[in-house]
């Protein structure tokens, strides 16, 4: 069975820094998606980015960056120039590339963010 | 942008009564799916729904659960007789595709509290 580990339930960063997530994930397939989804306070969860495993190259959306290490089952976030707005539950999940599949998250990290 | 809507946001019902959870997908999306988070784990998959019939189900969706799509917009999750257990959030997403890659929109949530 697939599993999506987050190590972190917290970090903070101060606002315009720079802070990484970390996320491990255990499977045996070789291809499929990974996730990361924003939960922020008024609750509704917004996908942030998304990397597909077949691809080395790292996904990027302004300021969300991934380091994705396939060989390693590493997949983390880089929120870049922190901003107030960040402030989130951020989870990490997982999706094989195969027909109606559901997604297995992570337990999250809440994020807070300084100003 | 178009949204999944999820009512109620919260609701309170006695241990035992039945609840209906309400969700209506995105217009042009043919896969739905429920989700829930218990206070303080992480979200698990429940069950999806395809072309009007369920197309998984994790061990969680047992026979006091059901789901139903009654009327071509509204996606229902029915629980019997609820259970004190049963107390979490539970969320709604859709999505365009089946495949792993396509991105699974979330609704806001209806948190459940049995008493």
């Amino acid at each position: 069975a697939q599993t999506v580990t987050q190590s972190q339930p917290e970090m903070s960063v101060q606002e315009a820094e720079t802070v990484t997530l970390s996320c491990t994930y255990d499977t045996s397939e070789s291809d499929y998606y990974l996730f990361w989804y924003k939960q922020p306070p008024s609750r509704q969860m917004i996908l942030v980015i998304r990397q597909e495993a077949y691809k080395q190259q790292n996904a990027t959306e302004n300021r969300f960056s991934v380091n994705f290490q396939k060989a390693a089952k590493s997949f983390s976030l880089k929120i870049s120039d922190s901003q107030l707005g960040d402030a989130a539950m951020y989870f990490c999940a997982y999706s094989p590339n195969s027909g109606n599949t559901p997604l297995v998250f992570g337990k999250g990290t809440r994020l807070s963010v300084i100003a | 942008e178009p949204e999944v809507t999820q009512t109620p946001s919260h609701q309170v019902t006695q241990m035992g009564q039945e609840v209906i959870l309400r969700c209506v997908p995105i217009s042009n999306h043919l896969y739905f799916y429920w989700y829930r988070q218990i206070l303080g784990q992480k979200v698990e998959f429940l069950v999806s729904f395809y072309n009007n019939e369920i197309s998984e189900k994790s061990e969680i969706f047992d026979d006091q659960f059901s789901v139903e799509r009654p009327d071509g917009s509204n996606f229902t999750l029915k629980i019997r007789s609820t259970k004190l257990e049963d107390s979490a959030m539970y969320f709604c997403a859709s999505s365009e595709e089946g495949l792993g890659n396509q991105p699974q929109h979330f609704g806001d949530g209806t948190r459940l509290s049995i008493l």
